[in-house]
């Protein structure tokens, strides 16, 4: 029962490097959701799905933009990747808006 | 500005005591409650959720909201080491559709 897996786990970039972060989930949710952890700061949503077909920025959406490629996967891209954006981050699915988040593993990513 | 708040920590109880976890927030739109835990390095798992004033219990934890304070808490009896986490409070807004996390209570329970 895999639930939301996201890849890759960690990664590494270079300042300007670009890259796209994957996820997808096996629950037939419609909403799914990209989420970054910073220390002291919480969660914070940078993009969401509500359903398929749609996608709205959240909280933190600058330097991000995602992608809600089919019913079962939101993919999050770094155009130029910058050290502010060194952080871990969290896909997550919901059966819809508002209801319960069920989170991915997470994906360590680091900007030198 | 839609704000959930919760005390930092870390709360240090001794095994065998009751956890006492509080959040407040901003919007008294809020419709729907929910508790996470999170253990370091790992991610945030579902605890319990709450839609109604009152108490909602489940095993050893106890979940309380009072819509009228904005307050929502999270009572962990018999608490034990293995209890020993990140503990975040999430909040819906009607017509938002996504969830505010507050930043987390770190509770620590010693043997």
């Amino acid at each position: 029962n895999a639930g939301v897996t996201q890849t890759p786990k960690f990664q590494v970039l270079k300042t300007g490097q670009s890259m796209t972060l994957q996820c997808a989930q096996d629950m037939n949710h419609n909403s799914m959701y990209w989420y970054r952890q910073d220390p002291g700061m919480g969660l914070r949503l940078i993009y969401y799905s509500a359903s398929e077909g749609t996608t709205d920025k959240g909280e933190v959406p600058n330097g991000y933009n995602v992608s809600r490629l089919n019913k079962r996967e939101f993919s999050l891209r770094l155009e130029s990747a910058a050290p502010s954006q060194t952080s871990v981050y969290f896909c997550a699915s919901s059966e819809s808006s508002g209801n319960t988040i069920y989170f991915g593993e997470g994906s360590w990513l680091t900007v030198v | 500005q839609k704000e959930v708040e919760q005390n930092s920590g870390p709360l240090s109880v001794p095994e065998g005591a009751i956890a006492s976890l509080n959040c407040t927030y901003s919007d008294r739109g809020s419709q729907s409650f929910f508790w996470y835990r999170q253990y370091s390095g790992k991610s945030p798992e579902l605890i319990m959720f709450i839609y109604s004033n009152g108490d909602k219990e489940d095993g050893r934890f106890t979940a309380q909201l009072n819509k009228a304070s904005q307050y929502v808490s999270l009572l962990i009896r018999d608490s034990q080491p293995s209890d020993s986490a990140t503990y975040l409070c999430a909040v819906e807004v009607g017509g938002y559709s996504t969830l505010t996390f507050g930043k987390g209570t770190m509770l620590l329970v010693s043997p």
